[in-house]
């Protein structure tokens, strides 16, 4: 069974760093691209975001292109995202999901959401 | 950039109705559209793929079809578990984009 397990909330302040985790088990880490999707407050689902874990190959939506990055760590089968300076606007719950060995992907598999609140 | 309109954004039906959720896309597509029903609190959760095929364990009330620009997900005899948002999803091209949501409630 494929897992993929999220780091905890997380709260901070504006202009704060910050990296959050996603572990995959239970299938070959380096086969499938794996996306990051954002939820804010009340709102739907947005795509981030997607990374293919055997050469870090990564692809970004234009809104959020500049303003996080994602990362993947295939000793340890993770993916990361994070920012260097985060805003009030980044509230949200953060998923990641798992897809296909092609890029152009559904996704099977998410993990269970990280909770980031950026307050002063 | 495709952009998916989603409707309706909400909607309300009785338990044994059938629910029809639409998709737009903003160009002609191939039949790389999926979706999702997600509940609060949960993991959003794949439904269908491919426009049409139905994920290994959902129930066989949900269905998809579509092609072009226009999708649509079928609840053949909504139950009171279908209580969700559900959103599509291309995958025709970069960047995916899901549609805007659609919040099922049961009267």
């Amino acid at each position: 069974e494929v897992q993929l397990v999220q780091s905890g909330t997380e709260v901070k302040e504006p202009g704060e760093s910050l990296k959050i985790s996603c572990k995959v088990s239970g299938h070959t880490f380096t086969t499938n691209w794996i996306a990051w999707v954002r939820q804010m407050p009340g709102k739907g689902l947005e795509w981030m975001g997607i990374i293919h874990p055997r050469d870090s190959d990564t692809r970004y939506s234009p809104s959020f292109r500049g303003h996080v990055t994602i990362s993947a760590d295939k000793s340890i089968n993770s993916t990361y995202l994070q920012w260097s300076s985060l805003k009030a606007s980044d509230t949200a719950i953060y998923y990641c999901a798992r897809g296909r060995t092609t890029v152009m992907t559904p996704f099977h598999d998410w993990g269970q959401g990280t909770l980031v609140s950026v307050s002063s | 950039d495709i952009q998916m309109t989603q409707f309706p954004s909400s909607l309300s039906a009785s338990v044994g109705d059938r629910v029809t959720i639409t998709c737009q896309a903003s160009q002609d597509m191939n039949h790389y559209l999926s979706w999702y029903q997600h509940k609060p609190g949960k993991a959003p959760k794949l439904l269908i793929y491919d426009a049409s095929k139905l994920q290994t364990g959902v129930p066989s009330r949900f269905s998809g079809s579509g092609s072009g620009t226009d999708f649509t997900l079928t609840i053949s005899s909504l139950q009171p578990d279908d209580m969700a948002t559900y959103y599509c999803q291309q995958y025709d091209d970069l960047p995916l984009t899901f549609g805007g949501g659609t919040k099922v409630e049961i009267k």
